[in-house]
């Protein structure tokens, strides 16, 4: 079993569609990124969290640590959202797990 | 700009040649990481530099040679290498610890013939 699981691992939207990844782990963690990297292969950092919520824009991040699950939510999905999201729990000192990414295609 | 720079953005090598990879930051991190990401596969942590220190090698072969000659600076020496080591490598930089966000270079996609 793999230390983070990315659910659902290919997602396909309408434009205006509310989106929910999810993020399971199986270790301890100090805290968790969330990160989007588009087809260029450049990664960007969406949210660093350790507990609570965290909203962006319209990209809201959620953390359960005692459950050792994550969610990112994108509200009023867009084209431009069109990227892989990768979950990437932060598990020990310069130690980060890196899930296999969430593809996401939001349709015009 | 993400404040991580990498150059050659694209590198076509043969498998006796030697070339290298190149990291810049002037974000102040402390920390600067090699990450190799191949076709469907999570990004792989190579090696890991704290205040020009190598804190983490992660049994990488010696075909993979890092140089970390300041702060700023993170180099990845390659030679001799083979096939399967084409791939998508990422630098990266943090201000280090467990939750030191990361920030991450465009890549330079290596393909190895």
């Amino acid at each position: 079993k793999n230390e983070v699981e990315q659910s659902p691992q290919n997602l396909t939207a309408q434009e205006g569609e509310f989106i929910t990844i999810n993020c399971s782990y199986s270790v301890g963690i100090s805290a968790l990124h969330w990160l989007q990297q588009h087809p260029g292969g450049g990664i960007v950092s969406l949210f660093m969290l350790s507990s609570g919520k965290k909203k962006h824009g319209r990209l809201i991040a959620t953390i359960n640590i005692q459950e050792k699950h994550s969610s990112l939510h994108i509200t009023a999905s867009h084209p431009r959202d069109s990227a892989v999201y990768i979950c990437a729990p932060a598990s020990g000192t310069y130690k980060y797990i890196f899930g296999t990414g969430t593809r996401l295609k939001v349709l015009a | 700009e993400t404040g991580v720079t990498q150059t050659p953005r694209h590198l076509v090598m043969g498998m006796t040649n030697k070339k290298s990879l190149k990291c810049e930051q002037h974000l102040g991190h402390n920390a600067m990481y090699w990450y190799k990401q191949s076709a469907k596969k999570p990004l792989e942590l190579m090696f890991v530099y704290s205040l020009e220190e190598r804190v983490e090698n992660n049994s990488v072969p010696s075909r993979f040679s890092p140089e970390c000659p300041n702060s700023s600076h993170l180099f990845l020496h390659l030679h001799t290498l083979q096939p399967e080591d084409s791939a998508l490598y990422l630098c990266a930089s943090s201000l280090g610890g467990t939750t030191g966000e990361l920030f991450f270079g465009e890549g330079s996609r290596l393909t190895v013939l």
